[in-house]
């Protein structure tokens, strides 16, 4: 079966950096999503990586390796406002989206 | 940045009765809308494929005659709950994809609908 694995929840300080990883297991590959999900609203698109390596934007960072099934969202100088989930979502063959859970970010001060 | 608006962005029906959600994509044409349905700290779920001018491809387990969909246009795609049951109390979600993007372009997510059966 195909499967997106991140971790449940976890917990950051404002001002620093975090590391969210999925792993994956699909039938074929045509790119990978992050989303960022606030609580009681829709999913919006952060990166896209179908190549082997890390996409920069601003403060959040995507890796790829594809080798691995893997992939990391990284948030650097964490603000409150980025307390959300982060939903990882990988392209099959059939460019069908497979959804991982989400992973529930919790910022403190 | 495309835009997708869906209406109403929260409904409370009464068991029995039914409810449509509309979707609509606002600045570009999408050939494929995509319904989904997420409950409490849960992940999105794929409800169906939505084609324009063609009927909805319904994902596994989901009643194609309860959860009607049409998408009558390039532009608009509607969710009609029909017979509306408690358990049908969740967070609806479309998306689209812009039809002029590349294969591999991101969706485009509408506010969503949080429906409430009672």
């Amino acid at each position: 079966g195909q499967n997106i694995d991140q971790p449940t929840e976890m917990t950051a300080t404002e001002g620093a950096i975090v590391q969210i990883n999925c792993t994956y297991q699909t039938s074929g590959f045509n790119g990978l999503f992050w989303y960022q999900q606030h609580a009681g609203e829709a999913p919006t698109f952060l990166s896209y990586n179908v190549l082997d390596g890390l996409e920069e934007k601003g403060r959040f960072s995507s890796f790829l390796s594809r080798s691995k099934g893997y992939s990391y969202l990284l948030l650097k100088e964490l603000q409150m406002k980025d307390s959300a989930s982060y939903l990882c979502a990988v392209k099959d063959s059939n460019y069908q989206l497979i959804w991982g859970a989400g992973t529930k970010l919790i910022i403190k001060p | 940045g495309a835009v997708v608006s869906q209406h109403p962005s929260w409904v409370i029906c009464k068991s029995g009765t039914s409810v449509k959600i509309e979707c609509r994509s606002l600045d570009f044409q999408a050939t494929t809308m995509f319904w989904y349905r997420q409950f409490p700290k849960q992940s999105l779920m794929l409800m169906a494929t939505s084609n324009e001018g063609s009927k909805a491809t319904y994902e596994q387990g989901v009643e194609k005659d309860k959860f009607l969909i049409n998408h009558a246009s390039l532009t608009l795609s509607t969710l009609t709950v029909t017979s509306a049951h408690p358990e049908d109390s969740s967070f609806y979600i479309c998306s689209a994809r812009d039809l002029g993007g590349a294969g591999n372009s991101p969706l485009h997510f509408g506010n969503g609908t949080r429906l409430t059966v009672t």
